[in-house]
């Protein structure tokens, strides 16, 4: 079962930033927070991921609060392109293997002209 | 770099017949996920392989569903004796190497259709 917790649904006025949070109240000091997202039936999309600290790439950001137990993802100035269920994941990194990313239900993000 | 390449994109199995799902994981990756999604649902884990091991397949069904990643070649994801609920995308990515920051990169997906 996923480890996270997302609202189901959210709208962004185009042009706009999207903040989509993520409960993770349970994370434990190994778990990496992941994101990705899934543009109608494509494959799941790389965004960014993070252990502690904010990261920022192309994308988007990923600010993650100091006690680790919820996090942002911010997308600066969406697009309609940007409309796509965006997943939350929390994972393990170790040397002796990775856990597989598993998929909650997701928040489905609309941006709306 | 070419990215995680799964063939065929679309297959058409009647009931009972075997389907065989491919998947080429980018270049210098080594361990493949494989992920199940059911129309209007979520992924669901299968299956995570290493070449010539299988780490996890806490996933897989425990009758028809089979998964291998030889030494040479792609991941196949074989369904034996499919039936009408085995219709779904199936999802296949790859990952570098064992531990460490690295994100998986998945395909585009081969849609499977049992009539």
């Amino acid at each position: 079962d996923a480890k996270t917790t997302q609202p189901t649904s959210m709208d962004c006025a185009e042009g706009r930033a999207a903040n989509l949070p993520c409960n993770h109240s349970t994370i434990s000091g190994n778990e990496y927070v992941y994101w990705y997202r899934q543009i109608h039936s494509q494959g799941p999309q790389y965004i960014i991921h993070g252990l502690k600290n904010n990261e920022t790439n192309e994308m988007a950001s990923l600010i993650i609060t100091e006690d680790r137990k919820s996090s942002t993802l911010i997308l600066p100035h969406a697009t309609l392109r940007d409309t796509a269920v965006y997943y939350c994941i929390v994972r393990v990194l170790s040397d002796s293997g990775n856990t597989p990313l598993v998929f909650g239900k997701g928040t489905r993000l609309s941006v709306i002209a | 770099n070419a990215g995680v390449m799964q063939n065929p994109r679309h297959l058409v199995r009647r009931r009972g017949q075997e389907a065989r799902l491919r998947c080429s994981p980018m270049k210098g990756h080594s361990h493949v996920y494989w992920y199940r999604q059911l129309p209007e649902e979520g992924l669901k884990f299968m299956v995570y392989l290493q070449k010539e091991n299988i780490i996890d397949e806490s996933g897989m069904p425990k009758e028809r569903f089979s998964a291998e990643f030889p030494k040479e070649g792609p991941s196949i994801l074989r369904i034996q004796q499919v039936v009408r609920g085995d219709s779904a995308a199936y999802f296949c990515a790859s990952s570098p190497f064992l531990g460490g920051e690295a994100e998986a990169f998945f395909g585009q997906g081969t849609r499977l259709t049992v009539v």
